[in-house]
């Protein structure tokens, strides 16, 4: 069965800096997408940026980006030059080939400090 | 904005009640998703429907039924609610009926308070 884990329940970040969320998966099937999602106090849920299992280059959007190593099964979430805006939860999610949901992990808090 | 539109934004309603959500998707896209956000069980999958038909069943509880119209938009009912019920409910769209690539788009959610 899928699985998602994001260690971090809580995570600080100086603006300007860059920070690094965590996110392990675990599939059986070869082929899926993995997602992130950020969610701000707010509410809504919003989509940032997706992995295909099969695309050889990291993807990115804007200061978003996605270091997937395959092997070891991680697909953490980089944002560069952090800003105050950017505090909130994030959720990493997958989908398997066949699947129809999108299964998240527990999700991580970021504090962007000034 | 993702072009998910959600109705009512909060509802505030007694246990034993039944409520409807309902959920217009972005234009174009034929799949809805029901998802359920509690602080115990996280989000979690309730339903998906893809063009009126019902595609995929999740954690969805028996009290609870979902139905896409001919215009794409979609309905959640919840009945004789408990406080147990009381969430973040989430409606996404995405194009297609699923597969790895098929993005879920989200609406700004219904918060459900059931006293």
């Amino acid at each position: 069965a899928q699985k998602i884990t994001q260690t971090q329940p809580g995570m600080f970040v100086q603006e300007k800096e860059a920070v690094t969320l965590d996110c392990t998966y675990d599939t059986s099937d070869q082929s899926y997408g993995l997602f992130w999602y950020k969610q701000p106090s707010s509410g809504e849920m919003i989509f940032l940026i997706y992995q295909g299992s099969y695309d050889e280059q990291n993807a990115t959007e804007g200061r978003y980006s996605l270091n997937f190593q395959k092997a070891r099964k991680s697909a953490n979430l980089v944002i560069s030059a952090s800003q105050l805006g950017d505090s909130a939860m994030y959720f990493c999610a997958m989908r398997e080939w066949y699947g129809n949901k999108l299964v998240f992990g527990a999700g991580t808090i970021l504090r962007v400090k000034s | 904005d993702s072009g998910v539109t959600q109705t009512p934004k909060h509802l505030i309603t007694a246990t034993g009640q039944r409520v409807t959500l309902r959920c217009s998707p972005r234009s174009g896209d034929l799949s809805v998703y029901w998802y359920q956000q509690s602080l115990d069980q996280g989000l979690q999958f309730l339903i998906q429907y893809y063009n009126g038909e019902e595609r995929a069943k999740g954690n969805i509880l028996e009290r609870f039924s979902a139905q896409q119209f001919p215009d794409l938009h979609s309905e959640l009912n919840l009945s004789s609610l408990e406080l147990g019920d009381s969430a973040l409910y989430f409606c996404a769209s995405s194009a297609i009926a699923g597969g790895p690539t098929d993005t879920q788009y989200f609406g700004p959610g219904t918060r459900l308070t059931v006293l």
